[in-house]
């Protein structure tokens, strides 16, 4: 039972255009919403968050937009880098059960 | 302040014998979530511990998996018996409180079986 879905495996951008990537869940009791980063052979690291009160949330490059109605999210980034390359996981959690449970990831490449 | 640390980055075991990862959360984190990334998935929940507590295992398997965070020392994930399906990356996050969502990972520790 996937409940934080990324449909696009994958994805391409040039550099200096926006990326988009999308979210869907199911579970209407998530409180929190999380983007993780994650390069080859390590861990995820935090990128950025939103709580289920908010509908934007905006660090940077970065932006995260928050649909509940239709039980969406998505990251933006722009301008994109090569930088930005990575395996992109959302990821969601109930502050009841305290645990966070990730989609499958996303991973974004720039193109020069 | 060193990060979330975990070793062996890189694991090799023969299918029957066991496996130990183990994991040293920040200093000063409590909490002690493991996650399982299997070949092309995503990372799925395993275990929650708290110091001396398993707080949520509901993602554990029934069989062969257990894991420990004792008062002193690092947080232990055990697998006996392995089989070519626990290949896998296993990573380890830690937390200040539990409802820190901002959960810092470590590197995470590759297990090949052969």
């Amino acid at each position: 039972d996937q409940q934080v879905k990324q449909n696009s495996p994958s994805l391409s951008v040039q550099e200096g255009r926006i990326s988009i990537l999308n979210c869907d869940y199911t579970n209407s009791m998530f409180d929190y919403f999380l983007w993780y980063k994650k390069y080859p052979a390590e861990g995820p690291t935090f990128l950025i968050s939103i709580s289920s009160i908010k509908d934007k949330n905006e660090d940077g490059r970065f932006t995260v937009f928050l649909n509940k109605s239709a039980k969406h999210l998505s990251l933006h980034i722009v301008p994109s880098q090569p930088g930005d390359s990575a395996v992109y996981f959302c990821a969601a959690i109930n502050f009841g059960n305290e645990k966070l449970t990730f989609g499958t990831g996303t991973r974004l490449t720039i193109i020069p | 302040n060193a990060g979330v640390m975990q070793n062996p980055r890189h694991l090799v075991r023969r299918r029957g014998q066991e496996a130990r990862l183990r994991c040293s959360p920040m200093k000063g984190h409590s909490h002690v979530y493991w996650y399982r990334q299997l070949p092309e998935e995503g990372l799925k929940f395993m275990v929650y511990l708290q110091k001396e507590n398993i707080i949520d295992e509901s993602g554990m398997p029934k069989e062969r998996f257990s894991a420990e965070f004792p008062k002193e020392g690092p947080s232990i994930l055990r697998i006996q018996q392995v089989v070519r399906g626990d290949s896998a990356a296993y990573f380890c996050a830690s937390s200040l409180q539990g409802r820190d969502t901002e959960a810092f990972f470590g590197q995470g520790t590759r297990l090949t079986v052969v």
